[in-house]
């Protein structure tokens, strides 16, 4: 079962951030927060990765609660392109390495 | 920058039949990982490989069947074709460097996947 809990959709308006909650109560000591974004029936594409602190890259900036039982994805201007399906997922290598995906929020960027 | 190659993009087989989806892998990675994603459906694991050995399995049916091979590319086997086999099936690649990783994280990087419809 997914350990993590998403809105289903949400909408921006094209260059605003868009921040995307994700909650995860139950993580465990040792498993990061992965982002992966699905544009319509093409691979899942890799944004960001943490474990405690929050990070950044070029594509977004990943915000962890200090207790780790939540996270948000921010992406900063929101483009019509970021419209896609956002999975939080969390885990570790030591699980097998695989990712499992739950049920993402559908993001909408809306002129 | 070298990405996963799936071949082929697009298959269409009629029920009962037999098809292959064959994987390239990003060079230097070494785990593979495939999915399965049906019509308005979340991906769902199905198997991974780590240096050609099976390292994990997931919700696979015993008529599918996987293998990596020596050159690390990876071909998943589906027999008995049903209808709702008919998806897009992702695969995924990552270089993991044993138990642990460098980091304990390992960000896979996904293929454009291949779309199966069986009739």
């Amino acid at each position: 079962d997914a350990k993590t809990t998403q809105p289903t959709s949400m909408d921006c308006a094209e260059g605003r951030a868009a921040n995307l909650p994700c909650n995860h109560s139950t993580i465990s000591g040792n498993e990061y927060v992965y982002w992966y974004r699905q544009i319509h029936s093409q691979g899942p594409q890799y944004i960001i990765h943490g474990l405690k602190n929050n990070e950044t890259n070029e594509m977004a900036s990943l915000i962890i609660t200090e207790d780790r039982k939540s996270s948000t994805l921010i992406l900063p201007h929101a483009t019509l392109r970021d419209t896609a399906v956002y999975y939080c997922i969390v885990g570790t290598y030591n699980q097998g390495g695989k990712l499992i995906f739950g049920q993402g929020t559908e993001l909408s960027v809306k002129p | 920058a070298a990405g996963v190659i799936q071949s082929p993009r697009h298959l269409i087989k009629e029920k009962r039949e037999t098809a292959t989806l064959k994987c390239y892998p990003i060079p230097r990675h070494d785990t593979v990982y495939w999915y399965q994603q049906g019509p308005g459906q979340d991906p769902q694991f199905l198997i991974s490989f780590y240096e050609k050995m099976q390292s994990d399995k997931g919700s696979i049916p015993d008529r599918f069947s996987a293998q990596q091979f020596s050159d690390y590319h990876s071909e998943l086997n589906m027999s008995s074709l049903e209808l709702g086999d008919s998806a897009l099936y992702f695969c995924a690649s990552s270089f993991t460097l044993g138990q642990g990783g460098p980091s304990g994280a390992n960000v896979l990087t996904f293929g454009a996947g291949s779309r199966l419809t069986v009739l």
